[in-house]
């Protein structure tokens, strides 16, 4: 069964940082693609971050780059973000997620982590 | 930078009809990228839909996707009452844009 399973959130002021954790398990985890998505509250989906099996690829949505940092350890079937210099909009669930393959599509969720920034 | 915009915002029905939800690229897209997904209050979201129209392994066949270029399509045949849930598009944009996704459309249950 594949799972994926986030930790490492909680409350940190603005300027701080931060870093998410996203365990997996149930699959072949270096030959697939991964991305962090987050959700502000009451707020729809927004894309974060994408990584691919081998780390040679990575992107980030505007809002983050620069700031955050996607990667992975494939020996510890573990995904990572770390951000810093927070911002109270960037107060959101983190969701990791699997990439399906070729056609860009999440097909296995975590269960999400908070991250709240606030004085 | 492509924009997708869903409507309705809300989509309020009954069970068994027909619900007909739109996700509108601001320019063309391939197709092969638009996929669809359901969120239910409180549970991350559940992929549907992916290549526009291939159902994802355990979607039941009333939930059906369509379309191109600018124009997509998630229709959910006969709804019924555990289909309650926002659902959004998403499509690849490129790198190094990587995702984006639609806004979101709501379908309540009269």
């Amino acid at each position: 069964e594949v799972q994926l399973v986030e930790s490492g959130g909680g409350s940190v002021p603005p300027g701080g940082s931060l870093r998410l954790s996203c365990a997996a398990s149930g699959f072949s985890f270096s030959t697939y693609s991964l991305n962090w998505v987050r959700q502000a509250p009451g707020k729809g989906l927004e894309w974060v971050s994408h990584i691919t099996g081998s780390s040679a690829t990575t992107f980030y949505a505007d809002s983050v780059r620069g700031r955050f940092t996607i990667s992975r350890d494939n020996a510890k079937n573990s995904l990572y973000l770390q951000m810093n210099g927070l911002r109270a909009e960037d107060t959101a669930v983190y969701y990791c997620a699997r990439d399906l393959g070729d056609s860009y599509a999440l097909d296995y969720w975590g269960q999400g982590a908070l991250v709240t920034v606030s004085s | 930078e492509i924009v997708l915009t869903q409507s309705p915002g809300t989509l309020s029905l009954s069970p068994g009809e027909r619900a007909t939800l739109s996700c509108r690229a601001s320019q063309s897209v391939s197709s092969t990228y638009l996929v669809w997904y359901q969120q239910k209050p409180g549970q991350a979201p559940r992929l549907l839909i992916y290549g526009a129209s291939s159902r994802a392994t355990g979607i039941p066949d009333r939930f059906s996707g369509s379309g191109s270029g600018t124009d997509f399509t998630l229709t959910i045949s006969r709804l019924e009452p555990e289909d309650v849930a926002v659902y959004y598009c998403q499509q690849y944009v490129g790198s190094p844009r990587g995702l984006t996704f639609g806004g979101g459309t709501k379908v309540e249950i009269k």
